[in-house]
């Protein structure tokens, strides 16, 4: 079946520290990946997606690479402010569009 | 930009009692999910609907929950008795097709807090 493993936080990084969360998947078929971003309160908001092996997902500074050959999908900022503080998720969406969420990963950011 | 509206945004209730949930997804679009999300965990599909159809409703504990989605556009979820696990965060998402082959688009609503006492 399908499925998402996030790397457990939580996470705290200084300001502009380097960021990675680490994503694997296990699918059949070709899935889409996404992170997810929730902050305190809210629902989940898309953060950025890619639909095939090797596309590279980019918003607001968060990159993320589909690789095939690793069935991972990480994701990385090279300067996070305080204002990334959020709960982030991996997902993957299958082609009947069910999707499958990882655990969440916790990160706070601090001056 | 148009939004995933739900309601209530909190709820408390005693156990053994009643409570609904209502989701308006995005106008126009035909696939409504609802999730439940435990306190510190991801998301987990408790149903999912195409238009008014059931596609998918294998997690849902169907001896106290139910949904429905009559005409294919707004989604009340409802417990009947509320336990007290049943505490959580209910989030509604509705998605569309987007121009991408075999990508789907998925709009979250801010979700419902359940507290049950």
């Amino acid at each position: 079946g399908n499925s998402v493993t996030q790397m457990e936080g939580p996470v705290t990084l200084s300001e502009e520290a380097f960021l990675t969360i680490n994503c694997t998947y296990t699918a059949t078929g070709y899935p889409s990946l996404f992170w997810y971003v929730q902050y305190p309160g809210e629902g989940l908001q898309l953060l950025l997606k890619a639909t095939k092996a090797d596309d590279k997902g980019s918003n607001k500074g968060f990159e993320a690479t589909y690789r095939k050959e690793t069935t991972s999908f990480h994701l990385e900022k090279g300067s996070v402010q305080v204002s990334d503080s959020a709960v982030y998720f991996c997902a993957l969406s299958d082609w009947w569009g069910q999707f499958y969420f990882g655990t969440g990963t916790s990160l706070t950011v601090i001056p | 930009e148009a939004e995933v509206a739900q309601s209530p945004r909190y709820k408390i209730t005693e156990k053994s009692q009643a409570v609904a949930f209502w989701c308006d997804p995005i106008s126009g679009h035909a696939t409504l999910y609802w999730y439940r999300q435990i306190l510190g965990q991801g998301p987990e599909l408790l149903v999912q609907f195409q238009d008014e159809s059931v596609v998918d409703d294998s997690q849902l504990p169907k001896d106290r929950f139910s949904a429905e989605r009559l005409k294919g556009v707004d989604s009340t979820l409802k417990i009947q008795p509320a336990e007290l696990g049943d505490s959580a965060m209910y989030l509604c998402a509705s998605s569309r097709p987007s121009e991408d082959r075999g990508f789907i688009e998925q709009f979250f609503g801010p979700g419902t807090r359940l507290t049950v006492l």
